[in-house]
């Protein structure tokens, strides 16, 4: 079993819809939690940072992570087409800098 | 452009050959890092450095691979006669250690495809 669980979609939503995307992990040690949004044969792309629990906004987007539950959520507001790619979960132990497990990647479809 | 810089972007290579991949770095970050994207996956670390020193290896980083960065500065990632299980995009990524737990928010290039045939 990975230690992180993201399903890959393809998920497909049509423009100004609000996008949930979503993983699992198994290991409680996590403190750090990123998403990343990555398109057709670039380079990830950080769009959002967070430590430990808790929500953080920035825009159209915002991150949530629950502990507890093991489970971390991405949500996108009024979707544009220009956010299809694919958006990859991200996580890190405390002090283990910059070694960071990702999720398989959740391709997101954006329909005008 | 400030951001990390890769070359070559694509590479084909005949299986058994050597290929060898360069990383420019943010000019500000001392930390430098690889990792391995195939096709429908998430990347994978391979390798990190701190200034010159290499401080830690993945078990994905066979005897082939080895990865250098002299002066602590750009990076280079070298695969020795390649297979064709090499095939994937290789990215390389820094950060600086800033303020705490900052130092987990890397920043990638572009990366650069290898097709081994």
């Amino acid at each position: 079993q990975k230690e992180v669980e993201q399903d890959p979609g393809p998920l497909s939503v049509p423009e100004g819809a609000i996008v949930s995307l979503n993983c699992t992990y198994s290991n409680s040690a996590f403190q750090y939690f990123m998403w990343y949004r990555q398109y057709s044969r670039k380079g990830p792309e950080l769009l959002m940072y967070t430590y430990s629990s808790g929500n953080k906004e920035d825009g159209r987007f915002t991150a949530q992570v629950d502990k507890s539950s093991k489970y971390i959520s991405l949500f996108i507001r009024d979707s544009q087409p220009s956010d299809s790619a694919t958006y990859l979960c991200a996580m890190n132990r405390l002090g283990n800098t910059g070694k960071l497990i990702f999720g398989q990647g959740t391709t997101l479809q954006v329909k005008p | 452009d400030t951001g990390v810089s890769q070359n070559p972007r694509h590479k084909i290579t005949k299986r058994g050959q050597n290929v060898t991949f360069r990383c420019d770095p943010i000019s500000e970050h001392n930390r430098l890092y690889w990792y391995r994207q195939t096709l429908g996956q998430g990347p994978e670390f391979l390798t990190y450095f701190q200034n010159e020193a290499q401080l830690e290896k993945s078990r994905l980083l066979s005897d082939r691979f080895s990865a250098e960065r002299p002066k602590g500065s750009f990076s280079t990632l070298e695969i020795q006669r390649t297979e064709q299980g090499d095939s994937a995009m290789y990215l390389c990524a820094s950060s600086s250690p800033g303020r705490q737990g900052t130092g987990n928010t890397i920043y990638f290039g572009e990366g650069s495809w290898l097709t081994v045939v």
